[in-house]
């Protein structure tokens, strides 16, 4: 029952290829964003989306790009996958509450 | 803008002893405040809240109070466990944006 899925949980790049992170939630939230984590600086937000089709960027976009074509699932790509975009990525949705639940990540390495 | 900020760790305790993570915050008009915790390996979870000043979240024996007065939200535990060694995140959410506020993590780690 965990609510919201990441897939893959690892995968290994090279540097100029295309990725995409897939996120699936069963719980029908409106809100839902793509974070990445990496040491020294936190967690960061890339994108974000108010609902199907309604994306909006956050503080460090560039290079990634999402979609949401269904309420359950947000897709974030890298076009051309680059050694800076090494990270843990989480995806997470939000309530009305403005309380969040994440996702179990996915650790990309891109070489 | 809004902002968080965390007392730096990693903080290193014994088991049993007493816990204090300090958070502070910047926000125009009234946020909620939220603690949410990673253990490794894992996504963050969401620990506790208090949505209003002099609210008291709690949760796992953890609490914290928010305190417009000093702008603060301290994490409290009265006896740490071993088991409690994780990353702790103070947040914060404007209700007008849904784009929340994270602190930028205080790692604890509890010795037997």
């Amino acid at each position: 029952d965990a609510g919201i899925t990441q897939s893959p949980r690892h995968k290994v790049t090279e540097t100029g290829t295309p990725v995409t992170l897939r996120c699936h939630q069963t719980e029908n939230h409106r809100y839902m964003y793509w974070y990445r984590q990496d040491p020294g600086h936190g967690l960061r937000l890339i994108h974000y989306s108010y609902g199907v089709k309604d994306t909006d960027k956050g503080e460090v976009s560039d290079g990634y790009s999402v979609s949401r074509s269904k309420t359950e699932d947000f897709l974030l790509t890298l076009e051309s996958a680059t050694s800076s975009q090494t990270s843990v990525y989480f995806c997470a949705m939000g309530n009305t509450d403005n309380e969040q639940f994440f996702g179990p990540g996915t650790r990309l390495t891109v070489l | 803008g809004n902002s968080v900020t965390q007392m730096e760790g990693p903080v290193t305790l014994s088991e049993e002893a007493f816990l204090t993570i300090n958070c502070t915050y910047t926000a125009t008009g009234y946020p909620s405040l939220f603690w949410y915790v990673q253990y490794p390996g894992e996504g963050l979870q969401l620990l506790l809240k208090a949505t209003k000043a002099d609210d008291k979240g709690s949760n796992k024996g953890f609490e914290a109070t928010y305190r417009k007065e000093t702008t603060s939200f301290h994490l409290e535990k009265g006896s740490v466990q071993v088991s409690d060694s994780a990353v702790y995140f103070c947040a914060l959410s404007d209700g007008g944006s849904y784009i929340p506020t994270f602190g930028r993590g205080t790692s604890l780690i509890v010795h037997p």
